[in-house]
C-alpha cells in the first residue's frame, strides 16, 4: 500500500525559501499524480500544486511566481520550493497522490514562518 | 475559479440521528461529456490529515460505512450521515477536481449533541 511521508524544516525565516519533500513508498512515483495542500491554522484546505504524471505541473495562481514543484522518480520523492516566505505560508503542508480525488494523503508536516 | 461552499459551518447531531451537510459550488462540476460529477468529500479527525470518503459525488471508497452517502448534480452536492456514531465526530470538507484551481470548502465541523 502506499504510503506518503512530508519531511522538511519546522521553522523558516520570513523572506527565506521554505522547501519539502515527500517520499513515497510501496509503490512507484511514476504515473500517478502529486499535490501539495496546506492548512493554516484553525482554517481550510489550500491546494498548492500539482505534478501530473506527463511531467506537467499546475500551480495555484496567488503561489506561482514563488513555487516550484518537481518529482525525481529515482528516489520516489517529490518536492515544493516556495520562496520568499512570510507569516501568511504558515500552515500544514501536506502531499496528497490522486487519480480524481485525492485519496492518499501524508500525515503532514507543520510549518512556522518566523523570525 | 470555482467558489465552493458549505452549510452550515458546524453542526450538533445526536447518536442515532441523521447529519445533512451541504455543498454548492459556484459553477456546475458535471462533465457532459462522461456524466460524472467532479466532487469529492473528505472526513478530517483532529491532528489527521483528510480521509477520502465519496468520490465523484457518490461513489464510497473502500471501507468507508455505508452508513455515509453522497448526493446531488451540477452544482448542489449533500453528504448525510443516516445514524451518526461518536466516531463520527470530525470537520467534513466537499473538494471539486474538475478544473484547477482544486478547491475545497471551508469545512463542517460535526459534533455531538
Amino acid at each position: 500500500q502506499v504510503q506518503l511521508q512530508e519531511s522538511g524544516p519546522g521553522l523558516v525565516k520570513p523572506s527565506e525559501t521554505l522547501s519539502l519533500t515527500c517520499t513515497v513508498s510501496g509503490g512507484s512515483i511514476s504515473g500517478f499524480h502529486w499535490s501539495w495542500i496546506r492548512q493554516p491554522p484553525g482554517r481550510g484546505l489550500e491546494w498548492i500544486g500539482s505534478f501530473y504524471s506527463t511531467g506537467t505541473t499546475s500551480y495555484s495562481s496567488s503561489l506561482k511566481s514563488r513555487l516550484t514543484i518537481s518529482a525525481d522518480p529515482s528516489k520516489s520523492q517529490f518536492s515544493l520550493r516556495l520562496s520568499s516566505v512570510t507569516a501568511a505560508d504558515t500552515a500544514m503542508y501536506y502531499c496528497a497522490s490522486h487519480d480524481d480525488a485525492f485519496d492518499i494523503w501524508g500525515q503532514g508536516t507543520r510549518v512556522t514562518v518566523s523570525s | 475559479d470555482i467558489v465552493m461552499s458549505q452549510s452550515p459551518d458546524s453542526l450538533a447531531v445526536s447518536l442515532g440521528e441523521r447529519a445533512t451537510i451541504n455543498c454548492k459550488s459556484s459553477q456546475s462540476v458535471l462533465y457532459s461529456s462522461n456524466n460524472r460529477n467532479y466532487l469529492a468529500w473528505y472526513q478530517q479527525k483532529p491532528g489527521q490529515p483528510p480521509k477520502l470518503l465519496i468520490n465523484w459525488a457518490s461513489a464510497r471508497e473502500s471501507g468507508v460505512p455505508d452508513r455515509f452517502s453522497g448526493s446531488g448534480s451540477g452544482t448542489d452536492f449533500t453528504l448525510t450521515i443516516s445514524s451518526l456514531q461518536a466516531d463520527d465526530v470530525a470537520v467534513y470538507h466537499c473538494q471539486q477536481y474538475f478544473s484547477t484551481p482544486y478547491t475545497f470548502g471551508q469545512g463542517t465541523k460535526l459534533e455531538i449533541k
